[in-house]
């Protein structure tokens, strides 16, 4: 069974650019949130798609954007890069939301950082 | 909007002794999960605890749900080297969790 597949594992990028990210979640989950995780903090919550749309959004300007495809799979978007997007990106997938008793099953995250 | 504390921030401890990480919520919570995320890793989800007062045991990790449901914490007996890493609890708003500041365990063998 597989579980959450995130790619590129490692981004670098420069101030002003454009960057996506892909997730594929784990067999059987519908539900996908993005999480930036900065060095030595928690994880934040940036949205959550279910059923192709937009559930909940956290605290991250209109320069964050995401997808999901009819398969689940997601793409997280980040426009005009700044220093501080710098940070591991996390995809993390549920059947359902909010996760059930068995959380949210974590991708291995994507490392952007900006230069 | 929602915030989740974690104290403290960092714990060293000798091999076989005890740990215990405090996560308070400024709301009440639903309910609360905890993780944990190995150093390079990511968040790895241990268990969930739904009711006032609750406590549950995974071997040595206890971990228990305040009466209020805004507080929860995670005690480790007995330490051991395999431990080490961050300790996240995530508490409930709305239909996704927020994940509080997290404590960093580091066992010295």
């Amino acid at each position: 069974d597989a579980g959450v597949t995130q790619s590129p594992t490692h981004l670098i990028k420069t101030r002003g650019q454009q960057v996506t990210l892909r997730c594929s979640p784990k067999s059987g989950h519908d539900t996908v949130s993005w999480y930036q995780q900065a060095l030595g903090q928690g994880p934040q919550f940036i949205f959550q798609y279910y059923e192709e749309e937009e559930r909940q959004r956290g605290n991250f300007p209109d320069r964050f954007s995401g997808h999901q495809f009819p398969n689940y799979s997601s793409e997280l978007n980040v426009n005009a890069l700044l220093l501080g997007d710098s940070a591991l990106y996390l995809c993390a997938s549920s059947l359902g939301a909010p996760p059930g008793p068995h959380g949210y099953t974590f991708g291995s995250g994507t490392r952007l950082t900006v230069v | 909007g929602q915030q989740v504390m974690q104290i403290p921030q960092y714990q060293h401890v000798q091999e076989g002794e005890d740990f215990t990480t405090y996560c308070n919520s400024s709301t009440t919570l639903s309910n609360i999960q905890w993780y944990k995320q190995r150093p390079g890793g990511h968040p790895v989800f241990l268990i969930q605890l739904v009711k006032s007062g609750e406590v549950k045991k995974q071997k040595r990790l206890t971990f228990q749900f305040g009466e209020a449901k805004k507080n929860s914490s995670l005690h480790i007996t007995a330490t051991q080297t395999t431990d080490v890493g961050t300790y996240f609890c995530a508490g409930r708003g709305g239909n996704q969790f927020y994940f509080g500041t997290g404590t960093s365990l580091t066992v010295i063998p």
